[in-house]
């Protein structure tokens, strides 16, 4: 059984840039969620996709937009980068229906 | 965004003792979940609770769901130098996509 992976690990992004981020689910599983962590902080919830669709929005603005594809597969897109956007960015996936959240490793994005 | 307080922040133990830790939350939750985070990598999960009362264990860990629906509490029987890391509550309710998370406690082993 594959995990959920994401890329890339890491990336050094400029200030006012976009970025692009991607995860690939866990097999079987159908939904994905966002979350941003930033440091010494818990995950916050950016989003949820299922069905190729946004399912579920945390407080983000809206340059914080994402995809989710045929399969299951999904990116995470920020424009305007600003350095509070910095941070550890969470994929996970789950079985609609009430099922545990599991986590890739993320993406350490850094804002300079 | 709002954040579930656990308690203790930080825990200094030497190998072989008991740990518990805990998470309070304002508002009611119908699913706990209890995960654990090591440096570079993402969260991952060690039980997971789904109804008010219930007691869980994996290994050496036990965890329950308050009976309030507003608390849980995580248990970690004769530490060992692998469970150094950062341990997170989250609460899920139904009708709502997202976990949310508590502010963390962070295990550190003294040798």
């Amino acid at each position: 059984e594959t995990g959920v992976t994401q890329s890339p690990t890491h990336l050094i992004k400029t200030r006012g840039q976009q970025v692009t981020l991607r995860c690939s689910s866990q097999s079987g599983h159908n939904t994905v969620s966002w979350y941003q962590q930033a440091l010494g902080q818990g995950p916050q919830f950016i989003f949820q996709y299922y069905r190729e669709e946004e399912n579920g929005r945390g407080n983000f603005p809206p340059r914080f937009s994402g995809l989710q594809f045929p399969n299951y597969s999904s990116e995470l897109n920020v424009n305007a980068l600003e350095l509070d956007d910095s941070a550890l960015y969470l994929c996970a996936s789950s079985f609609r229906g009430n099922s545990p959240l599991h986590f890739g490793n993320g993406t350490r994005l850094t804002v300079t | 965004g709002q954040q579930l307080n656990q308690s203790p922040q930080s825990m200094f133990i030497q190998e072989g003792e008991d740990v518990s830790m805990n998470c309070t939350s304002s508002s009611i939750f119908n699913t706990w979940l209890w995960y654990k985070q090591d440096p570079g990598e993402g969260p991952v999960l060690l039980i997971a609770l789904y109804k008010a009362g219930e007691l869980t264990s994996n290994g050496r860990l036990t965890a329950q769901f308050g009976i309030t629906r507003k608390d849980s509490f995580l248990n970690i029987s004769a530490s060992i130098p692998s469970d150094v890391g950062i341990y997170f509550c989250a609460g899920h309710d139904f009708g709502n996509e997202k976990l949310t998370f508590g502010t963390g406690t962070r295990l550190t082993i003294i040798p």
